[in-house]
């Protein structure tokens, strides 16, 4: 059974640019959650995509986008940059998690450094 | 609002137990999780506890839940400078986990 791998590890960007982040979630799962970490704080709940659609977003921006794919990866896109977006970001799988019966699975993060 | 808080520090020696504490606002939470992150590395699942449980068991962990108080805490047993690590409780919403801050772990030999 694969987990949950994203890509890149490590980015560097500059204010004003934009990025795109992507998550391959764990074999058997349909749902995949991101979140942001900033440095020294847990982690923020983006937005989670269930079947190719978005079924809940948190208090985040609309230059954070999202996009879940036929084979339930998934892809996380930051608009015009800023400062304070530096960051760890977090993808998260699961199965079914909207009946409330499965468990989130993290990857390692992809560290966004913005300049 | 939902909010999950959590003290920032814990020392303890090798050998001895450790004991993290949690509190929740969300009383319609069905699952909490405790998750270990260490340096520079994602979160690491240890386990959870549904909502209708007071106790459960894994290994050298033990979650106690206190539903009246909205009280979570996480006992490790026989703690090791492997477990230094920053752990975060989190409450589940309907799409979302809330976390904590975090509680930092330092295991000294």
């Amino acid at each position: 059974e694969t987990g949950v791998t994203q890509s890149p590890t490590h980015l560097i960007k500059t204010r004003g640019q934009q990025v795109t982040l992507r998550c391959s979630s764990q074999s058997g799962h349909n749902t995949v959650s991101w979140y942001q970490q900033a440095l020294g704080q847990g982690p923020q709940f983006i937005f989670q995509y269930y079947r190719e659609e978005e079924n809940g977003r948190g208090n985040f921006p609309p230059r954070f986008s999202g996009l879940q794919f036929p084979n339930y990866s998934s892809e996380l896109n930051v608009n015009a940059l800023e400062l304070d977006d530096s960051a760890l970001y977090l993808c998260a799988s699961s199965f079914n998690y909207v009946t409330n019966t499965d468990t989130q699975y993290f990857g390692p993060g992809t560290r966004l450094t913005v300049l | 609002g939902e909010d999950v808080e959590q003290s920032l520090f814990l020392s303890v020696r090798e050998g001895d137990s450790s004991v993290i504490n949690c509190t929740y606002t969300d009383s319609s939470s069905t699952y909490l999780y405790w998750y270990k992150q260490e340096p520079g590395a994602g979160l690491q699942l240890l386990t959870y506890i549904f909502s209708n449980m007071d106790m459960k068991q894994d290994q050298r962990l033990t979650v106690l839940l206190n539903k009246k108080d909205k009280h979570l805490s996480l006992r490790i047993a026989d703690t090791q400078t492997g477990d230094s690590a920053i752990y975060f409780c989190a409450e589940k919403g309907y799409s979302t986990l809330t976390f904590g801050k975090g509680t930092m772990l330092l295991v000294s030999p």
